[in-house]
């Protein structure tokens, strides 16, 4: 079973305010991802990280920024949101096995931009 | 390039039934593939992984998907379909370990008829 959380739930919040959406791990998991999924749609690789200190910017430009100080927490940050950021931004971690790497998501924030 | 093609954006069937979701790919090697589920509201749930050992693989709620080389299809199946199965499915493709990289399929959508 994965322990990947993610915080807020849902938020709903005005343009041009900054915003964080916090992303922790309690498995040890070195990689980490952020996904941005539009309702109906695939999901986009938005920023990954390899370890500390590691952050990457994923296939789907994106406005945000990240940041990976400790192992365990990946926060993902918007300076300025803008009504085209609503979305649903998903966290995920992965550990390598023998047979493969794994990704486990958290449940994801809902994020609404007025 | 890898990629990924789900069959049908919306899936429909009785309770009971059997469920098939569509899934084929492309990749210039051995590739990874996964199931996922989403529920709504939810992040992604792992259902099932192919990581090149049994190619008929098992995963949880009663899943099964096969691995065809010669098709290059990974579909999804379960013989009896149930209320609580209606969901959003994704497919997706790695190139193996030590990537990050996921290609997702656009998803299908469950829907279950009483």
């Amino acid at each position: 079973e994965a322990d990947i959380y993610q915080t807020p739930r849902y938020l709903v919040i005005g343009t041009g305010k900054k915003i964080t959406l916090e992303c922790s791990q309690t498995m040890g998991h070195d990689k980490m991802y952020w996904y941005q999924q539009d309702p109906g749609m695939e999901l986009h690789l938005i920023h990954y990280s390899y370890g500390v200190n590691s952050t990457e910017k994923g296939d789907l430009s994106s406005e945000s920024t990240v940041s990976r100080i400790r192992t365990e927490h990946f926060p993902l940050t918007l300076e300025s949101a803008r009504p085209s950021h609503t979305s649903q931004y998903l966290c995920a971690s992965s550990e390598l096995r023998q047979g493969g790497e794994t990704q486990y998501f958290g449940p994801g924030t809902r994020l609404l931009v007025l | 390039a890898q990629s990924v093609t789900q069959l049908g954006s919306h899936v429909s069937v009785s309770e009971g039934a059997l469920v098939l979701l569509r899934c084929n790919y492309s990749s210039s090697v051995p590739p990874y593939l996964f199931w996922y589920v989403q529920y709504p509201n939810q992040g992604l749930q792992l259902l099932l992984k192919y990581t090149s050992a049994a190619t008929l693989v098992k995963g949880i709620n009663g899943f099964e998907a096969e691995f065809k080389k010669s098709e290059t299809s990974f579909h999804l199946t379960k013989p009896s379909a149930h209320m609580s199965d209606a969901a959003e499915y994704f497919c997706a493709v790695s190139e193996g370990s030590g990537t990050y990289k996921y290609i997702f399929g656009t998803g299908t959508r469950l829907k279950v008829l009483a």
